[in-house]
């Protein structure tokens, strides 16, 4: 079935410092991807998504490009901040949303 | 703030019992889907409502059941607890195969 591999975390950063989180997906179809951010006692908020090949995702200075010939969606941002530090997860939709396990990122001062 | 509110935020309750998680949604979302996230995990697709009917399970038995009602909220039930059930329970809505809204979770222990 499809499923979501994501890097193991924690990765810790410090502020101002690049990020990547890689992620890489298996599908029988064209799912929809999605990076969901979740903060310290809440919910998942959705992050970006990209609907088909190479449409590239964005926001709040996170990027993430799909790439059907690598089967990856690896997230990025050219400069992290404390205010970051959650826990993000890659996704894809086939009918419902499958989650990666996510990966822990924290960022010190 | 995403609209979608959960009750209880947290439940204890002893094997063998049953438990009912609750949701609603300001903006009446006519889809809503139930996730369970263990602790260190992603959410794993529970079963998903539209139109008051289930339309789409994922691979949890029976005892897990649910209702969504005319207004859209929507209740999860689980029968039998079993330790393993402890989680966070998340309820979101939006669309059918893009659920945009998350609540912030019920988190359940089972002892």
């Amino acid at each position: 079935g499809d499923s979501v591999t994501q890097m193991e975390g924690p990765v810790t950063l410090s502020e101002e410092a690049f990020l990547t989180i890689n992620c890489t997906y298996t599908a029988t179809g064209y799912p929809s991807l999605f990076w969901y951010v979740q903060y310290p006692g809440e919910g998942l908020q959705l992050l970006l998504k990209a609907t088909k090949a190479d449409d590239k995702g964005s926001n709040k200075g996170f990027e993430a490009t799909y790439r059907k010939e690598t089967t990856s969606f690896h997230l990025e941002k050219g400069s992290v901040q404390v205010s970051d530090s959650a826990v993000y997860f890659c996704a894809l939709s086939d009918r419902q949303l499958i989650f990666g396990t996510g990966t822990r990122l924290q960022v010190f001062p | 703030e995403t609209g979608v509110t959960q009750s209880p935020t947290h439940l204890i309750k002893t094997r063998g019992q049953q438990v009912t998680l609750r949701c609603s949604s300001q903006s009446g979302h006519n889809t809503v889907s139930w996730y369970q996230q263990a602790l260190g995990q992603g959410p794993q697709f529970i079963f998903q409502y539209y139109r008051e009917e289930e339309n789409g399970r994922g691979n949890f038995p029976p005892r897990f059941s649910g209702l969504q009602f005319p207004n859209y909220s929507s209740e999860l039930n689980v029968n039998a607890l079993e330790l393993d059930d402890s989680a966070l329970y998340l309820c979101a809505t939006g669309g059918l195969n893009s659920p945009l809204h998350f609540g912030n979770g019920t988190r359940l222990t089972v002892t």
